[in-house]
Protein backbone atom coordinates (compact mmCIF):
# COMPACT_ATOMS: atom_id res chain seq x y z
CA UNK A 1 0.00 0.00 0.00
CA UNK A 2 1.20 3.31 -0.95
CA UNK A 3 2.17 5.99 1.94
CA UNK A 4 -0.14 8.65 -0.11
CA UNK A 5 -3.11 7.42 -2.34
CA UNK A 6 -5.49 9.73 -4.44
CA UNK A 7 -8.80 9.33 -5.28
CA UNK A 8 -10.45 9.57 -8.38
CA UNK A 9 -7.34 8.72 -10.55
CA UNK A 10 -9.44 10.44 -13.51
CA UNK A 11 -11.50 12.70 -13.46
CA UNK A 12 -13.86 14.67 -16.06
CA UNK A 13 -16.13 17.40 -15.44
CA UNK A 14 -17.54 20.01 -17.51
CA UNK A 15 -16.63 23.73 -17.36
CA UNK A 16 -18.04 25.57 -14.18
CA UNK A 17 -18.13 22.16 -11.55
CA UNK A 18 -17.17 22.38 -8.47
CA UNK A 19 -14.21 19.57 -8.65
CA UNK A 20 -12.81 18.19 -5.09
CA UNK A 21 -9.65 15.51 -5.50
CA UNK A 22 -9.20 13.43 -2.52
CA UNK A 23 -5.98 12.40 -0.54
CA UNK A 24 -5.02 10.00 2.39
CA UNK A 25 -1.73 9.47 3.89
CA UNK A 26 -0.52 6.91 6.00
CA UNK A 27 2.35 8.43 8.28
CA UNK A 28 3.02 10.96 10.45
CA UNK A 29 3.64 14.23 8.27
CA UNK A 30 4.95 18.04 8.98
CA UNK A 31 3.52 18.92 5.70
CA UNK A 32 1.54 18.15 2.50
CA UNK A 33 1.71 19.75 -0.52
CA UNK A 34 -0.69 19.97 -3.77
CA UNK A 35 1.45 20.36 -7.12
CA UNK A 36 -0.35 20.83 -10.23
CA UNK A 37 1.61 19.08 -13.49
CA UNK A 38 0.15 21.03 -16.60
CA UNK A 39 0.19 18.32 -20.56
CA UNK A 40 3.69 20.03 -21.04
CA UNK A 41 5.35 18.21 -17.93
CA UNK A 42 6.36 21.24 -15.68
CA UNK A 43 5.22 21.08 -11.77
CA UNK A 44 4.53 23.94 -9.60
CA UNK A 45 3.12 23.90 -6.27
CA UNK A 46 -0.02 24.59 -5.30
CA UNK A 47 0.24 24.58 -1.64
CA UNK A 48 1.52 23.38 1.20
CA UNK A 49 -0.16 23.09 4.38
CA UNK A 50 0.07 21.39 7.68
CA UNK A 51 -3.41 22.38 9.11
CA UNK A 52 -6.87 23.95 8.29
CA UNK A 53 -7.66 25.87 5.07
CA UNK A 54 -5.75 27.77 2.25
CA UNK A 55 -7.26 29.50 -0.44
CA UNK A 56 -5.47 30.91 -3.36
CA UNK A 57 -8.33 32.19 -6.21
CA UNK A 58 -9.84 29.72 -7.27
CA UNK A 59 -8.62 26.84 -5.69
CA UNK A 60 -8.92 25.80 -1.98
CA UNK A 61 -6.94 23.40 0.05
CA UNK A 62 -7.65 21.34 3.54
CA UNK A 63 -6.17 19.23 5.53
CA UNK A 64 -7.57 16.92 8.64
CA UNK A 65 -4.41 15.53 10.32
CA UNK A 66 -6.72 13.52 12.94
CA UNK A 67 -7.56 11.45 10.10
CA UNK A 68 -4.72 12.18 7.66
CA UNK A 69 -6.48 13.21 5.27
CA UNK A 70 -6.65 16.21 2.82
CA UNK A 71 -9.15 17.64 -0.10
CA UNK A 72 -8.15 20.38 -2.99
CA UNK A 73 -11.59 21.44 -4.14
CA UNK A 74 -11.80 24.15 -7.60
CA UNK A 75 -14.41 25.83 -7.91
CA UNK A 76 -16.11 27.49 -11.24
CA UNK A 77 -13.77 24.95 -13.17
CA UNK A 78 -12.28 25.74 -16.08
CA UNK A 79 -10.84 24.01 -19.19
CA UNK A 80 -7.66 25.58 -18.34
CA UNK A 81 -7.51 23.99 -14.99
CA UNK A 82 -6.76 20.64 -16.94
CA UNK A 83 -3.81 19.12 -15.04
CA UNK A 84 -2.56 16.62 -13.05
CA UNK A 85 -3.01 16.93 -9.64
CA UNK A 86 -0.29 15.59 -7.20
CA UNK A 87 -0.52 15.06 -3.66
CA UNK A 88 2.79 14.37 -1.59
CA UNK A 89 3.40 14.76 1.92
CA UNK A 90 7.24 15.34 3.95
CA UNK A 91 7.81 13.95 6.96
CA UNK A 92 9.86 15.78 9.31
CA UNK A 93 13.17 16.61 7.24
CA UNK A 94 12.35 14.21 5.06
CA UNK A 95 12.22 14.43 1.08
CA UNK A 96 8.73 14.61 -1.00
CA UNK A 97 6.71 11.26 -0.81
CA UNK A 98 3.95 11.21 -3.62
CA UNK A 99 0.40 10.22 -5.20
CA UNK A 100 0.23 8.65 -7.83
CA UNK A 101 -1.48 11.82 -9.34
CA UNK A 102 -5.28 12.56 -10.42
CA UNK A 103 -5.72 13.28 -14.07
CA UNK A 104 -8.84 16.24 -14.11
CA UNK A 105 -10.23 17.10 -17.76
CA UNK A 106 -12.38 19.66 -17.64
CA UNK A 107 -14.51 20.18 -20.67
CA UNK A 108 -15.94 23.23 -22.44
CA UNK B 1 10.05 30.68 -15.94
CA UNK B 2 10.49 28.74 -12.69
CA UNK B 3 14.11 30.11 -12.02
CA UNK B 4 15.53 26.63 -12.22
CA UNK B 5 16.87 25.58 -15.54
CA UNK B 6 17.43 21.83 -16.68
CA UNK B 7 19.03 21.42 -19.68
CA UNK B 8 18.13 19.44 -22.18
CA UNK B 9 14.45 19.57 -22.37
CA UNK B 10 14.63 16.32 -24.62
CA UNK B 11 17.09 13.49 -24.89
CA UNK B 12 16.90 10.45 -26.67
CA UNK B 13 19.78 8.09 -26.73
CA UNK B 14 20.53 3.86 -27.16
CA UNK B 15 20.47 1.66 -24.57
CA UNK B 16 24.12 1.40 -22.38
CA UNK B 17 24.59 4.73 -23.20
CA UNK B 18 25.59 7.25 -20.66
CA UNK B 19 23.92 10.73 -20.70
CA UNK B 20 24.15 13.62 -18.08
CA UNK B 21 21.51 15.52 -16.95
CA UNK B 22 22.33 19.32 -16.12
CA UNK B 23 20.24 21.28 -13.07
CA UNK B 24 21.22 25.31 -12.22
CA UNK B 25 18.93 25.99 -9.45
CA UNK B 26 16.98 29.49 -8.41
CA UNK B 27 19.23 31.77 -7.53
CA UNK B 28 20.03 31.83 -3.64
CA UNK B 29 19.11 28.39 -2.75
CA UNK B 30 21.47 25.86 -1.71
CA UNK B 31 19.82 22.34 -2.69
CA UNK B 32 18.81 20.37 -5.51
CA UNK B 33 16.73 17.60 -5.47
CA UNK B 34 16.46 15.15 -8.39
CA UNK B 35 13.36 13.22 -8.98
CA UNK B 36 12.36 10.52 -11.61
CA UNK B 37 8.79 10.43 -12.79
CA UNK B 38 7.95 7.58 -15.03
CA UNK B 39 4.31 5.78 -16.41
CA UNK B 40 4.29 2.77 -13.99
CA UNK B 41 6.29 4.05 -10.62
CA UNK B 42 4.72 7.70 -10.72
CA UNK B 43 7.30 10.67 -9.14
CA UNK B 44 10.10 9.42 -6.93
CA UNK B 45 12.48 10.76 -4.99
CA UNK B 46 16.50 10.18 -6.11
CA UNK B 47 18.88 11.74 -4.54
CA UNK B 48 19.46 15.85 -2.47
CA UNK B 49 22.14 17.88 -2.20
CA UNK B 50 23.19 21.17 -0.07
CA UNK B 51 25.47 23.20 -0.74
CA UNK B 52 27.90 20.88 -2.28
CA UNK B 53 27.08 17.37 -0.30
CA UNK B 54 24.72 14.60 -0.12
CA UNK B 55 22.33 15.09 1.83
CA UNK B 56 19.31 12.49 1.62
CA UNK B 57 18.67 9.59 -1.03
CA UNK B 58 15.83 7.94 -2.19
CA UNK B 59 15.29 5.05 -4.52
CA UNK B 60 18.31 5.49 -6.79
CA UNK B 61 20.02 3.38 -8.64
CA UNK B 62 23.65 2.21 -8.83
CA UNK B 63 24.36 3.14 -12.31
CA UNK B 64 23.21 6.73 -11.49
CA UNK B 65 25.34 9.07 -9.66
CA UNK B 66 25.13 12.96 -9.08
CA UNK B 67 26.86 15.79 -8.01
CA UNK B 68 26.31 19.28 -6.94
CA UNK B 69 29.42 21.75 -7.95
CA UNK B 70 30.67 25.16 -5.98
CA UNK B 71 28.55 27.21 -8.36
CA UNK B 72 25.43 24.86 -6.76
CA UNK B 73 24.27 23.51 -10.21
CA UNK B 74 24.12 20.05 -9.67
CA UNK B 75 24.63 17.16 -13.07
CA UNK B 76 22.73 13.46 -12.54
CA UNK B 77 24.31 11.04 -14.33
CA UNK B 78 22.97 7.76 -15.94
CA UNK B 79 24.62 5.12 -17.23
CA UNK B 80 24.01 1.80 -19.04
CA UNK B 81 21.18 3.21 -19.62
CA UNK B 82 17.97 0.48 -20.04
CA UNK B 83 14.60 0.96 -21.47
CA UNK B 84 13.22 1.14 -18.25
CA UNK B 85 15.12 4.55 -17.50
CA UNK B 86 12.73 6.35 -20.18
CA UNK B 87 11.31 8.98 -17.73
CA UNK B 88 10.74 12.51 -17.13
CA UNK B 89 13.75 13.36 -14.54
CA UNK B 90 12.74 16.99 -12.41
CA UNK B 91 15.11 18.94 -9.99
CA UNK B 92 13.73 21.00 -7.62
CA UNK B 93 15.43 23.68 -5.90
CA UNK B 94 14.72 25.24 -2.37
CA UNK B 95 16.51 27.95 0.14
CA UNK B 96 17.57 25.21 3.02
CA UNK B 97 17.90 21.46 2.96
CA UNK B 98 14.17 21.03 3.49
CA UNK B 99 11.21 21.13 1.00
CA UNK B 100 8.34 21.55 3.34
CA UNK B 101 9.34 25.39 4.02
CA UNK B 102 9.21 25.60 -0.34
CA UNK B 103 10.73 24.77 -3.46
CA UNK B 104 10.78 25.39 -6.99
CA UNK B 105 10.87 22.94 -9.33
CA UNK B 106 12.59 23.08 -13.17
CA UNK B 107 10.48 22.24 -16.32
CA UNK B 108 12.33 18.28 -16.65
CA UNK B 109 14.20 16.32 -18.82
CA UNK B 110 12.67 14.13 -21.14
CA UNK B 111 14.80 10.96 -21.29
CA UNK B 112 13.66 7.94 -24.16
CA UNK B 113 15.96 5.22 -24.19
CA UNK B 114 15.90 3.48 -27.80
Amino acid sequence: KNEVEQSPQNLTAQEGEFITINCSYSVGISALHWLQQHPGGGIVSLFMLSSGKKKHGRLIATINIQEKHSSLHITASHPRDSAVYICAVTQGAQKLVFGQGTRLTINP
Amino acid sequence: DSGVTQTPKHLITATGQRVTLRCSPRSGDLSVYWYQQSLDQGLQFLIQYYNGEERAKGNILERFSAQQFPDLHSELNLSSLELGDSALYFCASSVGEQQRYGYTFGSGTRLTVV
